[in-house]
């Protein structure tokens, strides 16, 4: 009865590979999240998409592209892997947007360590 | 430019002790406030979510507090348990941007509870 689920929970890949990680959330939520987590600990917001409709786009890389079949499901594709890819990258998900209060709460998923060599 | 300051950047403290964590904001117009744990290896958990008109707000043996005026919320821990170790971090959510976009996070509190 996992609330948000990512695939895998490990990826090992080398420098210039593409990869995806795969995002899940049964909560019945309309917006998902992808975060990046540094070996600082320092969390920062990548996207988020509310409907399947991209409603931000911070200032990533245009390698990395989220893509959302379904209001369920936001996964996370990388082109051309580097070094600095390295982190934790977290899917969250929240009933709405837009709110304050609890409608607005984000449940993280488990998280996903990519290390690039 | 929307900031949120936490203070210690990390903790040690014996088990059954209390502990107060402090979370400093320049974050505008406010919408609310959260406090999140997170285990090591694992993802954040909400434990308190706060909005302007309220002070206060517990959750368990853990309680925020909410002083919008001066901009500061703390976050004090009661009994502390050994589970209790992880790292805590404030995030503060801005009203114009509302969702993931308005959105601060801070760096976190790193608290380890010592039998």
């Amino acid at each position: 009865d996992t609330a948000v689920s990512q695939t895998p929970k490990y990826l090992v890949t080398q420098m210039g590979n593409d990869k995806s990680i795969k995002c899940e959330q049964n909560l019945g939520h309309d917006t998902m999240y992808w975060y990046k987590q540094d070996s600082k600990k320092f969390l920062k917001i990548m996207f988020s998409y509310n409907n399947k409709e991209l409603i931000i786009n911070e200032t990533v890389p245009n390698r990395f592209s989220p893509k959302s079949p379904d209001k369920a499901h936001l996964n996370l594709h990388i082109n051309s892997l580097e070094l600095g890819d390295s982190a934790v990258y977290f899917c969250a998900s929240s009933q709405d947007v837009g709110l304050a209060g609890a409608e607005d709460e984000q449940y993280f998923g488990p998280g996903t360590r990519l290390t690039v060599t | 430019k929307n900031q949120v300051e936490q203070s210690p950047q990390s903790l040690i403290i014996l088990e059954g002790k209390n502990c107060t964590l402090q979370c400093n904001y320049t974050v505008s117009p406010f919408s609310n406030l959260r406090w999140y744990k997170q285990d090591t290896g694992r993802g954040p958990v909400s434990l308190t979510i706060m909005t302007f008109s309220e002070n206060t707000k517990s959750n368990g043996r853990y309680t925020a507090t909410l002083d919008a005026d001066t901009k500061q919320s703390s976050l004090h821990i009661t009994a502390s348990q050994l589970s209790d170790s992880a790292s805590y971090i404030c995030v503060v959510s801005a009203a114009a941007g509302g969702g993931a976009d308005g959105l601060t996070f801070g760096k976190g509190t790193h608290l380890i509870i010592q039998p």
